[in-house]
């Protein structure tokens, strides 16, 4: 089940505080994205990177952070910022082009109270 | 942009029976549809896609069409058994949006009767 590794796979807060979610994978695959998956919305997408110390907003990135620092490492923080932040939260990679198939963690369920 | 539309939300079958879940896509540039399956409590995994070359695409029980015409495609399971339950997830990529990652539609769930 190796490949890309989410952690914690839960994770609590009290509201105000930022969280910070980690993504590792070691497939050597140059894209890497997250995804925020709510009931009945299906997957929708926060921010994604194609190569080391770039990355860019997806549909939904108000309130969130990322950074790609190594090729290896894409984490997310859940900023104070963010309205609703309690949800599933997937991360995903692939080869550069975005028609290759998509390998996702296990995801990290994230509650704020 | 892309906007992908999935239906039904839910869906119900007998085991054995044929299942049918269909998308429409609204980027007439979209060239690559896959589909992913996520079982109960874990992640999503690729089990077919269809790239915009061909209209129809098959892997055992599991089959994929694609009308590009109309801009849609559709999931067809055949002869369903229990471990096909699951929510499955069709999505397209978006060629026209400065080449931006796949959109998703928002899933349905098939559950199968035994």
């Amino acid at each position: 089940d190796g490949g890309i590794t989410q952690s914690p796979k839960y994770l609590f807060r009290k509201e105000g505080q930022n969280v910070t979610l980690s993504c590792e994978q070691n497939l050597n695959h140059d894209a890497m994205y997250w995804y925020r998956q709510d009931p009945g919305q299906g997957l929708r997408l926060i921010y994604y990177s194609q190569i080391v110390n770039d990355f860019q907003k997806g549909d939904i990135a108000e309130g969130y952070s990322v950074s790609r620092e190594k090729k290896e490492s894409f984490p997310l923080t859940v900023t104070s910022a963010q309205k609703n932040p309690t949800a599933f939260y997937l991360c995903a990679s692939s080869m550069a082009d975005y028609d290759s198939p998509l390998h996702f963690g296990n995801g990290t369920r994230l509650t704020v109270t | 942009g892309e906007n992908v539309e999935q239906h039904p939300s839910t869906l119900s079958v007998q085991e054995g029976d044929s299942a049918v879940i269909k998308c429409t896509y609204s980027d007439s540039a979209s060239n690559y549809f896959p589909w992913y399956k996520q079982e109960l409590g874990k992640r999503p995994q690729l089990i077919i896609d269809i790239r915009s070359n061909v209209g129809e695409k098959k892997d055992q029980r599991i089959a994929v069409t694609l009308n590009k015409t109309a801009k849609h495609f559709s999931l067809h399971i055949t002869e369903t058994q229990p471990e096909d339950s699951a929510v499955y997830f069709c999505a397209a990529n978006r060629p026209d949006s400065g080449n931006t990652p796949l959109v998703f539609g928002k899933g349905t769930r098939l559950s199968v009767i035994a």
